[in-house]
């Protein structure tokens, strides 16, 4: 079964610094993951997606996560905190099904922005 | 832009009532998802639905759940007797057809067993 961890339950930043949100996998092959983000009272929307095109994979709202596959890592980072990024975030793997994928989701990470 | 669509935001109910919360996915999409999150908890897959019919579901989806596409839009998760620990966000979600694996989110119903 594939899995991840994410290793931050809470991530506080001041607004203009940057953010670092990490995630780690596990897959017996090769990955389909994604970052998910929640604003409160809000759904899920994606922020981006890794399928193996390219490790450095840019997303909506500045944020970008690298795959690295030695070390398991699917970190998400944006250089510039704002306000309007606190959130909580999912670190999330797909896992195909008979039909269709399942998504098994981190634990999550609460971003904090302060002033 | 399109989107997955729930109603209702929150529902509220009774220990032993049934409740159907109901979704209308991505028109062109082709595969059905419900995901559920209880209040601190992460989100847990319950059930993915192709081509009318259950292709996986998860140990949380007992026989007091079913799912059911009774039209061309419409997609729903029918909880038969609802128990306390029932009580969370149920999220819906849909993919396109042609492999891509991006599921796209509707905003959730709040269930609330009392």
């Amino acid at each position: 079964a594939q899995s991840v961890t994410q290793l931050d339950s809470h991530v506080s930043v001041s607004e203009g610094t940057p953010v670092l949100l990490r995630c780690n996998y596990s897959s017996s092959y090769s990955p389909s993951l994604f970052w998910y983000v929640q604003h409160p009272n809000k759904g899920l929307q994606l922020l981006l997606k890794y399928t193996s095109a390219a490790t450095l994979v840019k997303g909506i709202n500045g944020f970008e996560a690298e795959f690295k596959k030695s070390e398991t890592s699917f970190h998400l980072t944006k250089p510039s905190a704002h306000m309007s990024d606190a959130a909580e975030y999912f670190c999330v793997v797909s896992e195909p099904t008979g039909g269709g994928n399942k998504l098994t989701f981190g634990t999550g990470t609460q971003l904090k922005v302060e002033l | 832009e399109p989107e997955v669509t729930q109603t209702p935001s929150h529902q509220v109910t009774q220990m032993g009532q049934e409740v159907i919360l109901r979704c209308v996915p991505i028109s062109n999409h082709l595969y059905f998802y419900w995901y559920r999150q209880i209040l601190g908890q992460k989100v847990e897959f319950l059930v993915s639905f192709y081509n009318n019919e259950i292709s996986e579901k998860s140990e949380i989806f007992d026989d007091q759940f079913s799912v059911e596409r009774p039209d061309g839009s419409n997609f729903t998760l029918k909880i038969r007797s609802t128990k306390l620990e029932d009580s969370a966000m149920y999220f819906c979600a849909s993919t396109p057809m042609g492999g891509t694996d991006t599921q796209y989110f509707g905003p959730g119903t709040r269930l609330t067993v009392l």
